[in-house]
């Protein structure tokens, strides 16, 4: 199940389920946006992007889903594996430079045996 | 061949004093970033750099001085630290332009007693 407050959204699956991780964006104006994986220790590490004139893209293991009418964005990751245990973040671009990125809280995945 | 490296790694240091933190990208990008990650894992964008030019300097207080001597290079002092400055420091590099993913360094942990 999936907690909210104080602490970091913590979402804990059994391995082997599917994981669908959520994020809110803020920005209307906001055309691309990027999914990040954080490790303990570590820097945040690319999943998946999608543009704005896309509501779904695929990559192995992992499905990107926009929807734009109320600023929401999801992460699904099938079969998760314990090696999926991290810090997720959307992060979500609206300046043609492409150089400011604005994440989202975070959510930890936590995968049980 | 780490892409991000930035050194160190951990920093511990009293309040009152300056420090400095390194960063340098192989990847050839032209544009270098700094984000303060704090304890609730909130990755906040600090400074932006492109080809050695400032572009983005969001509210950091200007006891945070960033220095680009090439665009391979992106260092951050600090100065006069303050407790409140106990944070992870992520530098980051990307292509820029409209679909530039970040790829991020190891992280700089700054703590300050």
């Amino acid at each position: 199940g999936e907690s909210v407050g104080l602490h970091l959204p913590t979402l804990s699956v059994q391995e082997g389920d599917n994981s669908i991780i959520n994020c809110a964006y803020s920005n209307s104006a906001s055309d691309y946006f990027i999914w990040y994986k954080q490790e303990s220790g570590k820097g945040p590490q690319f999943i998946i992007d999608i543009r704005s004139n896309m509501d779904k893209r695929q990559g192995q293991r992992v499905t990107v889903l926009l929807n734009k009418t109320v600023k929401h964005l999801s992460l699904q990751i099938a079969a998760t594996q314990p090696g999926d245990s991290a810090v997720y973040f959307c992060a979500e671009n609206s300046d043609n430079y492409g150089q400011n990125f604005v994440f989202g809280p975070g959510t930890r995945l936590s995968v049980l045996p | 061949d780490t892409a991000v490296s930035q050194t160190p790694k951990y920093l511990v240091t009293q309040m009152g004093n300056d420090k400095s933190i390194k960063c340098e990208q192989n990847l050839g990008h032209d544009t270098m970033y700094w984000y303060k990650q704090d304890s609730k894992k909130f990755l906040k964008i600090m400074f932006s750099y492109n080809n050695k030019e400032l572009i983005i300097n969001e509210t950091v207080p200007n006891r945070f001085s960033p220095k680009s001597p090439d665009k391979a290079h992106l260092n951050l002092h600090i100065n006069s630290l303050e407790l409140g400055d106990s944070a992870v420091y992520f530098c980051a590099s990307s292509r820029g332009g409209a679909s530039g993913e970040l790829f991020f360094g190891e992280g700089s942990r700054l703590t300050v007693l």
